[in-house]
């Protein structure tokens, strides 16, 4: 059972303008969030991570926000550039558990 | 980049042979992970180390076995492959437990 969902497969989004990209999970033991980028035939790299103690983290372009009530979070990208089409997974953790639990991911084009 | 090298990048063998998978840090972390990474369920955590030695197992950990025999390497062993196997494996390292990790650049493994 996926206990961390990325709902939406694929996004396309005009150069400039913002990407969303959003993450619900199930497990409400879950403290700590990740996002990682992926680009074809290369492995994940990590983006930004957000703890439970916080709404909102921030790293130039990117921004993610946790809404815990609602066990979503969501990766915020500003502007989107034609460099920032891969995919990115969003990843779950337990501070009491032993692994990450990752999204299935979802592939972002921004279009020049 | 962190220093991770997978090998095989590729592989293709046949259902019933061993096949070893080998990953290879330069950085000295503590922690290493196999995932595999499959359509429709993101990342998955096969077996993690947290010391040579010291391995446990993730999610989908049957039909694998690892060995750290040092610091630096990790090998993950299909005792005899089935074509359930066929994924991209890919090999992490984090410096400690629920930290981010930093991922290798994956091996296509193909059962036929």
């Amino acid at each position: 059972d996926q206990q961390v969902k990325q709902n939406s497969p694929s996004l396309s989004v005009q150069e400039g303008r913002i990407s969303i990209l959003n993450c619900d999970y199930t497990n409400s033991m879950f403290d700590y969030f990740l996002w990682y980028k992926k680009y074809p035939a290369e492995g994940p790299t990590f983006l930004i991570s957000i703890s439970s103690i916080k709404d909102k983290n921030e790293d130039g372009r990117f921004t993610v926000f946790l809404n815990k009530s609602a066990k979503h979070l969501s990766l915020h990208i500003v502007p989107s550039q034609p460099g920032d089409s891969a995919v990115y997974f969003c990843a779950a953790s337990a501070q009491v558990g032993n692994q990450f639990y990752f999204g299935t991911g979802t592939s972002l084009t921004v279009i020049p | 980049d962190a220093g991770i090298t997978q090998s095989p990048r590729h592989k293709v063998t046949e259902t019933g042979t061993p096949v070893t998978l080998r990953c290879h840090q330069t950085e000295n972390h503590r922690y290493m992970y196999w995932y595999r990474q499959d359509p429709g369920h993101g990342l998955r955590l096969i077996h993690y180390s947290y010391g040579v030695k010291d391995t446990d197992k993730g999610e989908v950990s049957d039909g694998y076995s690892v060995s750290r025999s040092k610091t630096e390497d990790f090998l993950l062993t299909l005792e005899s492959a089935t074509s359930s196997q066929t994924s991209v494996y890919f090999c992490a390292i984090s410096e400690g437990w629920n930290q981010p990790q930093h991922f290798g650049d994956g091996t296509r493994l193909s059962i036929l």
